[in-house]
């Protein structure tokens, strides 16, 4: 089966860090993905990681530790329109849907 | 533009009625999965296409079913729907089924079930 867990909601100040975690439960593992979407819009494709380490675009880097089960999504320099969703998925197996977390809310506030 | 299309992007129904919600995939893409997301649940994964074939199954209810044609677009069809079946149903595409290809999402049909 499949557990993905994140917190629900963060709140964060404009040009400040966050750091969104992720720990997963999978029967297998094929990499690990996270998605920015905002509300009523289209989840869009942000970062992947399938080796342990940090792997950085930008102001985003997202970090995985597969013995741990583990992954994080940091956000630097955050601005207002940082304000949304952010989905962590796991692929379980090579060529197969991604499994979602429940996505973890966060709200840049001035 | 992820260059995923779905059509419709809203719809309205009654219960018990039947509709179809229609995916064109990324140019190339040989995968379709369909998704649904509700108010108070995650991205659910309903059931995966490739290349012309059903490959993965998810939560999909057996009212529920879908089918992938030789030109690769999809179709998702709802029957019987409840209310409980009003939700924003997205339509995702990826290349060949190589491990790390990035799924790419449409901007979904918003079904309402009243």
């Amino acid at each position: 089966g499949q557990n993905i867990d994140q917190p629900t909601e963060m709140t964060a100040t404009e040009g400040a860090i966050v750091q969104i975690n992720c720990t997963y439960q999978t029967s297998g593992f094929n990499g690990l993905f996270w998605y920015q979407q905002h509300a009523g819009e289209a989840p869009t494709f942000l970062s992947y990681n399938v080796l342990d380490g940090l792997e950085e675009k930008g102001r985003f880097s997202s970090f995985l530790s597969r013995s741990k089960g583990y992954s994080y999504l940091l956000l630097k320099e955050l601005q207002m329109k940082d304000s949304a969703s952010y989905l962590c998925a796991v692929r379980d197996k090579p060529g197969y849907a991604l499994n979602f977390g429940k996505g973890t809310s966060l709200l840049v506030t001035p | 533009d992820s260059g995923v299309t779905q059509t419709p992007k809203h719809l309205i129904t009654a219960t018990g009625q039947r509709v179809t919600l229609r995916c064109s995939p990324r140019s190339g893409d040989l995968s379709v999965y369909w998704y649904q997301q509700s108010l108070d649940q995650g991205l659910q994964f309903l059931i995966q296409y490739y290349n012309g074939e059903e490959r993965a199954k998810g939560n999909i209810l057996e009212r529920f079913s879908a089918q992938q044609f030789p030109d690769l677009h999809s179709e998702l069809n709802l029957s019987s729907l409840e209310l409980g079946d009003s939700a924003l149903y997205f339509c995702a595409s990826s290349a060949s089924g190589v491990s790390g290809n990035t799924i790419y999402f449409g901007e979904g049909s918003w079904l309402t079930v009243v």
